[in-house]
């Protein structure tokens, strides 16, 4: 069973401000790293595939980096908005199909 | 172009009932993967088909789960006889190849609650 873990657990942060989160997983046997941004009742919506140590991608407000060394990915929210509230997931692939999700970090944007 | 769909939504069902989860996948995507929320825990994958074969299902957690994918389309998920501990929310998710850039599109998942 493959360890991976979300910091923090939760989180509440002001409209504007800018916020980031972590996911840990194992440094060996590294596949993919992938983000979902998933609101309740809806379907989880992929954000980032990350591949390559030292990767950073974006999508608008929403960055992510990658260290496959050390084993960890951050996501970056700039100047967050009510409408990025959500349960940020990360899923952690080894190889073939099986992804190992961490528990989420859940975003509550207060306006 | 119609995103991965689940029925029902939501469903409460006593311990030891049957019930039968079912996804449609996006047309065209061979690679079919189920995979199960319980509150407050990761999500857990349960088993990948290829188009009708079972390609893992290492996941599951017991002979009272059975996926079947007939014709290589829609799967079906039953849990028979449901226990309290299978509560949760089950996840389908699609993909059209396996390769490591592909990502796997999900569903919104069904929440089973048992009784």
């Amino acid at each position: 069973i493959l360890n991976v873990e979300q910091s923090p657990q939760s989180l509440h942060v002001q409209e504007g401000d800018s916020t980031n989160f972590t996911c840990s997983f194992p440094s060996s046997n590294f596949y993919a790293l992938h983000w979902y941004r998933w609101e309740t009742a809806k379907s989880p919506e992929a954000l980032f595939v990350m591949t390559l140590n030292g990767d950073e991608k974006k999508k608008g407000r929403i960055s992510a980096t990658l260290n496959t060394k050390e084993g960890y990915s951050y996501l970056y929210i700039k100047g967050s908005q009510p409408e990025d509230s959500a349960t940020y997931l990360c899923a952690f692939r080894v190889s073939g199909n099986q992804f190992y999700f961490g528990t989420g970090t859940s975003l509550t944007v207060i306006p | 172009e119609a995103g991965v769909t689940q029925f029902p939504s939501h469903s409460v069902i006593e311990k030891g009932q049957t019930v039968t989860l079912r996804c449609d996948p996006i047309s065209g995507h061979d690679n079919l993967y189920w995979y199960r929320r319980v509150m407050g825990k990761e999500i857990k994958f349960l088993l990948h088909f290829v188009k009708e074969s079972k390609q893992d299902e290492s996941g599951m957690p017991n002979n009272r789960f059975l996926a079947e994918r007939t014709g290589g389309t829609y799967s079906t998920l039953k849990v028979q006889p449901a226990e309290l501990e299978d509560s949760g929310v089950y996840f389908c998710a699609s993909s059209q190849d396996s390769a490591v850039t592909y990502e796997q599109y999900f569903g919104p998942g069904t929440r089973l609650t048992v009784t």
